[in-house]
């Protein structure tokens, strides 16, 4: 079955320092790839997505990922992280242009000072 | 623009009564999905709505489920009769567009509750 990994439950950065939260998807066929980011008491909002085009993503909030199929990785980084990208991070995939996400289960980053 | 509603944001209920969620999409879209999260797991997908038509229901855990959109606009999804697993978060989901080009916008979830 098409699955997505998302390694680390919980990462713990200090405040400026590199975030970088993990994502591996499984799949035969060409995926869409997704970041959601979910703020306490809020939805989830799309940070950025993958579909086939530049395989680096720029996304809000000074987010990027670079999908390497070799790897079958979608990796999100910060160059340097704030108090404000604390909340819990999803990575999600669909494949074959349908648009039924399947979702990783989440990785809760925690920014100190 | 009003983003993606959803009523209550909790709900406890006892094991063995019904329970009605509500979603309403945002204006326009035509796409409402409902997913689940359930503690320490992974959001997963219950089903997908075009319109009233339910497009795709291949997640929906069991006939305790009952989905409704009438009229296209809001959608239901009630539980009855509860059982502790159905506990966790339920999200909704809208989209205008069925490809995954298109961005699905999600409302807060509903916290549910099954003692």
């Amino acid at each position: 079955a098409q699955s997505v990994t998302q390694l680390g439950s919980h990462v713990s950065v200090s405040e400026g320092a590199l975030v970088l939260l993990r994502c591996n998807y499984s799949s035969s066929v060409p995926p869409y790839l997704f970041w959601y980011v979910q703020y306490p008491n809020q939805g989830l909002q799309l940070l950025l997505k993958y579909t086939s085009a530049a395989t680096l993503v720029k996304g809000i909030n000074g987010f990027e990922a670079e999908f390497k199929k070799s790897e079958t990785s979608f990796h999100l980084t910060k160059p340097s992280a704030h108090m404000s990208d604390a909340a819990e991070y999803f990575c999600a995939v669909t494949w074959g242009g349908g648009n039924k996400l399947t979702f990783g289960t989440g990785t809760q980053l925690k920014v100190e000072l | 623009e009003a983003g993606v509603t959803q009523f209550p944001s909790h709900s406890v209920i006892e094991k063995g009564q019904t329970v009605t969620l509500r979603c309403d999409p945002i204006s326009g879209h035509d796409n409402l999905y409902w997913y689940r999260r359930v503690m320490g797991k992974e959001i997963k997908f219950l089903l997908h709505f075009v319109k009233e038509s339910k497009q795709d229901e291949s997640g929906m855990p069991n006939n305790r489920f009952l989905a409704e959109r009438t009229g296209g606009t809001y959608s239901t999804l009630k539980v009855q009769p509860a059982e502790l697993e159905d506990s966790g978060v339920y999200f909704c989901a809208s989209s205008q567009g069925q490809a995954s080009s298109y961005e699905q916008y999600f409302g807060p979830g509903t916290r549910l509750t099954v003692t």
